[in-house]
């Protein structure tokens, strides 16, 4: 079956620092990869998706490159702001739908 | 256009009680699905459904877990006789369509145990 597995957390980093959050899986077929991010007491929310290797997905300054020969798609930000903490969570869906199989999540705390 | 409303918010059951846990999906969407969120775990799934009619549910539990949703009203995901592992907080999600549809989730239900 599927799976996911992120780094795991906490990320702790000060303002307009780089980040790096690590995601591999493995897949039968060809899966779409997708971030979500889990602000505090809120739901889910699609940062970005990439549904074909080699595929960039970017949004709100993050981006991740679908990288089928490493089976990766490590999410990556220049310059991060205190709000961006929450949890960032790496997802891929089956072939014929649209259930998830998510990462563990990986909490990103950014200082001023 | 209101997003997926989930109610209650927060839900507390005495071990042996039920929890009945709502779900309102998006306006014009008739896929929904359940995933659950352990402490410090990432979402499981849990099942798909579509008006009336249960598509997958892989990721239930075989006792005490069961869910629906009708054709008027909410998505109920129904929990017989808690027990403290159920603690956990409950996230639905809907779809307009069942195969490369952008998911969106609700805020989701606390459920804890005592």
């Amino acid at each position: 079956g599927n799976s996911v597995t992120q780094m795991e957390g906490p990320v702790t980093l000060s303002e307009e620092a780089f980040l790096t959050i690590n995601c591999t899986y493995t897949a039968t077929g060809y899966p779409s990869l997708f971030w979500y991010v889990q602000y505090p007491g809120e739901g889910l929310q699609l940062l970005l998706k990439a549904t074909k290797a080699d595929d960039k997905g970017s949004n709100k300054g993050f981006e991740a490159t679908y990288r089928k020969e490493t089976t990766s798609f490590h999410l990556e930000k220049g310059s991060v702001q205190v709000s961006d903490s929450a949890v960032y969570f790496c997802a891929i869906n089956n072939n014929a739908g649209n259930m998830l199989t998510f990462g563990g999540g990986t909490r990103l705390m950014v200082k001023p | 256009n209101a997003g997926v409303m989930q109610n209650p918010r927060h839900l507390v059951r005495r071990r042996g009680q039920e929890a009945r846990l709502r779900c309102s999906p998006m306006k014009g969407h008739s896929h929904v699905y359940w995933y659950r969120q352990l402490p410090e775990e990432g979402l499981k799934f849990m099942v798909y459904l579509q008006k009336e009619n249960i598509i997958d549910e892989s990721g239930m539990p075989k006792e005490r877990f069961s869910a629906e949703f009708p054709k008027e009203g909410p998505s109920i995901l129904r929990i017989q006789q808690v027990v403290r592992g159920d603690s956990a907080a409950y996230f639905c999600a809907s779809s307009r369509g069942g195969s490369n549809e952008k998911l969106f989730f609700g805020s989701g239900t606390q459920l804890s145990v005592l």
